[in-house]
């Protein structure tokens, strides 16, 4: 089984600050782990993900995340915060095996970047 | 091209009532999932199909919610006898099959279901 953990439902940073978006994961088997972003009444956007090749993954937007299996951890980071990057953001983790391929989501961030 | 798309974007109905809630998948993507978002919630697993066959369906609630793909594209989630708590905006995702099962799912706009 797997799960997802996200840190914070809220978080609010200024606008060119560092964003830190936390994923905390639970898996019985190798994980494979994924960053959505989802902006207000559309669907969701992959951002990045992680698919067990480098621990270290850019994505879009200028995001990126560092699979650290020691911390059980896929924090989503940016090095500087755009108004437009406010929007919902979910971690999900899916199995890597075959048979495991639906993806369990967390309950979602939602990000405010303050002028 | 052509992304994901689901039809209807809204729909209201009433407790009791029938729905069918369509999914258009991405051409050539074999892989089609289905997820519910309730509201301040991430997404909930409900089915996935393979082809046109239903691969995993132990996301679905209960018998009242059932699924179909006959022919492997379109896809097609049916609710009978609606109650007000199966109210959430019904997502749908496809995906093009990869080694490894390193898949992205493709996510449509989502149909937004209220039950009265």
């Amino acid at each position: 089984a797997q799960s997802v953990t996200q840190l914070g439902s809220h978080v609010s940073v200024s606008e060119g600050a560092l964003v830190l978006l936390r994923c905390n994961y639970s898996s019985s088997v190798p994980p494979y782990l994924f960053w959505y972003v989802q902006y207000p009444n559309q669907g969701l956007q992959l951002l990045l993900k992680y698919t067990s090749a480098a621990t270290l993954v850019k994505g879009i937007n200028g995001f990126e995340a560092e699979f650290k299996k020691s911390e059980t951890s896929f924090h989503l980071t940016k090095p500087s915060a755009h108004m437009s990057d406010a929007a919902e953001y979910f971690c999900a983790v899916r199995g890597s095996n075959f048979g495991n391929e639906k993806l369990t989501f967390g309950t979602g961030t939602r990000l405010t970047i303050i002028p | 091209g052509a992304g994901v798309s689901q039809t209807p974007s809204n729909k209201v109905t009433e407790k009791g009532k029938y729905v069918e809630l369509r999914c258009d998948p991405i051409s050539g993507h074999t892989a089609l999932y289905w997820y519910r978002q309730s509201l301040g919630q991430g997404p909930e697993f409900l089915i996935y199909f393979q082809g046109t066959g239903a691969a995993d369906d132990s996301g679905l609630p209960n018998d009242r919610f059932f699924a179909v793909r006959p022919e492997g594209s379109v896809s097609t989630l049916k609710i009978q006898r609606t109650e007000r708590g199966d109210s959430a905006v019904y997502l749908c995702a496809s995906s093009q099959r990869l080694a490894g099962g390193r898949d992205t799912q493709y996510f449509g706009p989502g149909t937004r279901l209220t039950v009265l």
